[in-house]
């Protein structure tokens, strides 16, 4: 079946922005997170979804980041007033239902702000 | 925080050769999983081992884990070139929030 899908691919955008980046988990999967990686680094957490509700975001790294999932299928992640150091690639998961089950990643965003 | 590491940072290996790396945490785990990524792009589901498991097997692949060092190891035998990827290893924190080390960049040597 279809695996998690991530739109755009890249985006490019200008310090002080507004970007919105699309995740379209595993049908089926209740359970979506989203995570941001640098470069050289492994990804880190931001938030995790359990249906419709964000279960924890304590991972978001301040208020200029908001994500939603007001279906409990697709997520979108929203950033404004963008920063330079905003600048990653931006990885979905998805899980059939969350705890200990395993994560699937999408392809990524690659987010540069310029 | 990231709470895994992976050791070592780099290897490059001849195709046919195996290639071992180690993952390093720091606190009690439900599960270990390993993850590849090709060109710094989405991340591929490689095998998970429970807390409960000594080693698991999936293919190529031979994971060990060791909760009493809090440490695993990924086995690759026979590398072939299309095993050129970064390999994290990554723990859940609190059942759902994984934790990612930093990689380790395997260059396999036609």
């Amino acid at each position: 079946g279809a695996g998690v899908s991530q739109t755009p691919s890249n985006k490019v955008t200008e310090k002080g922005k507004y970007v919105e980046l699309r995740c379209d988990p595993i049908s089926g999967h209740t359970a979506l997170y989203w995570y941001r990686q640098s470069l050289g680094q492994g990804p880190e957490f931001l938030i995790y979804f359990q249906g419709t509700g964000a279960a924890d975001d304590s991972g978001l790294p301040n208020d200029r980041f908001f994500a939603v999932r007001p279906e409990g299928s697709v997520s979108t992640l929203k950033i404004q007033r963008t920063e330079r150091g905003d600048s990653a690639v931006y990885l979905c998961a998805s899980s059939l239902e969350g705890s200990t089950d395993t994560q699937y990643f999408g392809p990524g965003t690659r987010l540069t702000v310029l | 925080s990231q709470q895994g590491e992976e050791d070592p940072q780099a290897l490059s290996i001849q195709e046919g050769e195996n290639a071992t790396m180690n993952c390093s945490y720091k606190t009690s785990i439900n599960n270990l999983q390993w993850y590849r990524q090709n060109s710094g792009r989405g991340l591929v589901h490689l095998i998970l081992i429970r807390s409960n498991e000594r080693e698991k097997h999936s293919g190529r692949l031979r994971v060990t884990l060791d909760t009493s060092k809090k440490s695993s190891s990924l086995l690759i035998t026979a590398s072939r070139a299309a095993d050129t990827a970064s390999y994290f290893c990554a723990t859940d924190v609190n059942d759902y929030k994984l934790s990612f080390g930093a990689g380790t960049t395997v260059t396999v040597r036609a």
